[in-house]
């Protein structure tokens, strides 16, 4: 499998849940990023990582948790979340830093009732 | 920090007709730039990018852009629209390095037969 997968495609939970999102890149990318995407909102950079470290974290609630285990694979975990984080989770990767071009998975459809 | 405008939420435009998309950043040095183009439920694809060399650039599916530093503009165009065109595009900025890339809010495509 090439590019980049994230997995659930669609995910509902409620506010007292516990869930995991999954975002593996193929291409042998150092840099991985998480996008919150809700409608009529630019898209929002959550999370970056380089080459496993956490570079970036645009002040985002702690009921999101990332995860970057390796180069590969970058995790969301989610806890206790509100209706209002309900929104598209983009996962990216490029090759090093902002010169790059992004690859982006499909995203995860989040809705929280 | 840098920033980018997309003041076009929405265009219609009839299949054949010639297309421009409007973008304009702030950043104080020559910036990296790009256009990604979004399906419906799908994540961002790269259409074009740019940094130094021709202003203009091509790019994918028949796009290109034209970077004008007087202007602070990176307008998309393509000649002749398909009715595939349908999406939302969005234009970005980055400074370089580690520095996280900005997106616009995105201007959303509607062609007609």
């Amino acid at each position: 499998e090439t590019g980049v997968t994230q997995t659930p495609r669609h995910l509902v939970m409620g506010m007292t849940n516990k869930k995991s999102l999954k975002c593996e890149q193929h291409l042998g990318h150092n840099a991985m990023y998480w996008y919150k995407q809700s409608a009529k909102k630019p898209l929002e950079l959550m999370f970056v990582y380089n080459f496993k470290e956490q570079t970036e974290n645009n002040s985002v609630p702690s009921r999101f948790s990332p995860e970057c285990p390796n180069s590969s694979h970058l995790f969301l975990h989610l806890h206790t979340l509100q209706p209002e984080d309900s929104a598209l989770y983009l996962c990216a990767s490029s090759r090093t830093g902002a010169e790059d071009e992004q690859y982006f998975g499909p995203g995860t459809r989040l809705t929280v009732t | 920090a840098q920033s980018v405008t997309q003041p076009d939420i929405h265009i219609t435009v009839s299949e054949g007709a010639s297309l421009e998309l409007r973008c304009n950043y702030s950043y104080g040095a020559t910036p990296y730039l790009f256009w990604y183009v979004q399906s419906p439920g799908q994540g961002l694809q790269l259409l074009l990018k740019y940094f130094s060399g021709d202003t203009l650039v091509q790019g994918i599916k028949g796009f290109e852009a034209e970077f004008k530093r007087s202007q602070s503009s990176f307008n998309l165009r393509k000649p002749s629209v398909h009715w595939s065109d349908a999406a939302e595009y969005f234009c970005a900025v980055g400074a370089g390095g580690y520095q996280k890339v900005t997106f616009g809010t995105g201007t959303k495509l509607q062609v007609i037969p």
